[in-house]
């Protein structure tokens, strides 16, 4: 079944780590995304992960994947106010001529000051 | 560097009436794809189209229909619009399928 899952809420204070964590489905998925929504805006595409991976660090953000469990990790050093937003993981879902991003339901992060 | 446009913004419609929303990929471009978005919940897939082709369909009614141009613009149409359209229509960009897709603002569909 197609079907990504999120915890639906996550609350820190500035300057904290945050890790966002994400189940998602598909074993064969080939790429998982990280995607950035603030009220009232489009997606915002953060980071992606290659299945081949375990890792992946940009600036203060780092992908972890466990491909066994199927989970995937975002997790943000140095947590600022201007952080706060929903933020979405996605598997892509490959079937004969066509892929598409299956999206969990999103986290909301509220980053206190 | 213009990111994906999409047009208008906001809309406000009745039900039964039809729309017409509008996207601009990102320059060089090739994949559009369509999600909806309702209030709460992560974006689902609606169409994808490759090279003027579509590509794919997600599970939404013969109501939505979409087309590429040859200049890689797309646009989606809903007929017969019903309360439950009402949602957050984003518009997605990518050079070829399956690696980076960028999404533009998306246009706010609210149907009365």
């Amino acid at each position: 079944g197609e079907d990504v899952e999120q915890s639906l809420f996550l609350s820190v204070r500035e300057g904290d780590s945050s890790v966002i964590n994400c189940t998602y489905t598909d074993s064969s998925s080939t790429y998982l995304y990280w995607y950035k929504q603030e009220p009232g805006a489009g997606l915002q595409l953060l980071t992606y992960i290659f299945s081949n991976m375990d890792m992946k660090q940009d600036q203060r953000l780092t992908v972890l994947l466990n491909k066994k469990d199927k989970h995937l990790s975002l997790r943000i050093a140095d947590t600022q106010t201007g952080d706060s937003a929903i933020y979405f993981c996605a598997e892509v879902l490959y079937g004969g001529a066509t892929n598409k991003l299956i999206f969990g339901t999103g986290t909301l992060l509220a980053v206190q000051p | 560097d213009a990111g994906v446009t999409q047009s208008p913004t906001h809309l406000i419609k009745t039900r039964g009436q039809h729309v017409t929303l509008r996207c601009s990929p990102i320059s060089g471009h090739k994949s559009v794809s369509w999600y909806q978005q309702v209030l709460g919940q992560g974006p689902q897939f609606i169409f994808q189209y490759y090279e003027k082709e579509e590509r794919g369909r997600g599970n939404f009614p013969d109501r939505f229909s979409a087309r590429q141009f040859p200049n890689y613009s797309s646009e989606l149409n809903v007929n017969a619009l019903l309360l439950g359209d009402s949602a957050l229509y984003l518009c997605a960009s990518s050079v070829d399928r399956g690696v980076e897709a960028f999404f533009g603002q998306g246009t706010r569909l609210t149907v009365v």
